[in-house]
């Protein structure tokens, strides 16, 4: 069965730099989404990506975080000065539609530790 | 806004014993609900969902979940509960319009013991 694959699966950077988490979607899938779950907490919506653009964000989705479908297999999403609240687990989904016939599927996430 | 409530961050049943695990939604539109697990260091897999059709919801794995509207509640059942089914469950609601963005409760963890 196709698989949503996110890398790395951890990943340790210190207060104030960039990172990106990468993500390989579902291969016909249209629909792309990050999530991420602070240890001990909901897990929550960040942003959904289609058609190349953002579609809705969340207010947690600030200036400091981005999304980029840079080739026609990756969906990455980017912060540009971490903090050390931004310590998560992050979900990468990918859905074929929007409605309630294309569900989401989660790939395993990747665990950002902010030092 | 929608939210849903799941009871019970933690619940402990023997190998052989039924799975309830609770979850109660609010919502201002009928809602689409769905039961997600979570095996460790895993993803989130989806369990089954309710879309306004039959209100009891067979999934995966021998889970099924009742959609009552009077208690609006969705909880998730299991006859006789596996050690494979230890794991996270999160009970997630999402606007009708678009089944895509979820929001979820903060999870419940099901021990199995012999």
């Amino acid at each position: 069965e196709p698989e949503v694959t996110q890398t790395p699966s951890h990943q340790v950077t210190q207060m104030g730099q960039e990172v990106i988490l990468r993500c390989v979607p579902i291969s016909n899938h249209l629909y792309f989404y990050w999530y991420r779950q602070i240890l001990g907490q909901k897990v929550e919506f960040l942003v959904s990506f289609y058609n190349n653009e953002i579609s809705e964000k969340s207010e947690i989705f600030d200036d400091q975080f981005s999304v980029e479908r840079p080739d026609g297999s990756n969906f990455t999403l980017k912060i540009r000065s971490t903090k050390l609240e931004d310590s998560a687990m992050y979900f990468c989904a990918s859905s074929a539609g929007q409605f309630y016939n294309s569900p989401l599927h989660f790939g395993n996430g990747t665990r950002l530790t902010v030092t | 806004a929608q939210s849903v409530t799941q009871l019970g961050s933690h619940v402990s049943v023997s190998e052989g014993a039924l799975v309830l695990l609770r979850c109660n939604y609010s919502s201002s539109v009928p809602p689409y609900l769905f039961w997600y697990v979570q095996y460790p260091n895993q993803g989130l897999q989806l369990l089954l969902k309710y879309t306004s059709a039959a209100t009891l919801v067979k999934g995966i794995n021998g889970f099924e979940a009742e959609f009552k509207k009077s208690e609006t509640s969705f909880h998730l059942t299991k006859p006789s509960a596996h050690m494979r089914d230890a794991a996270e469950y999160f009970c997630a609601v999402s606007d009708p319009g678009t089944a895509s963005k979820l929001t979820f409760g903060t999870g419940t963890r099901l021990q199995v013991t012999l």
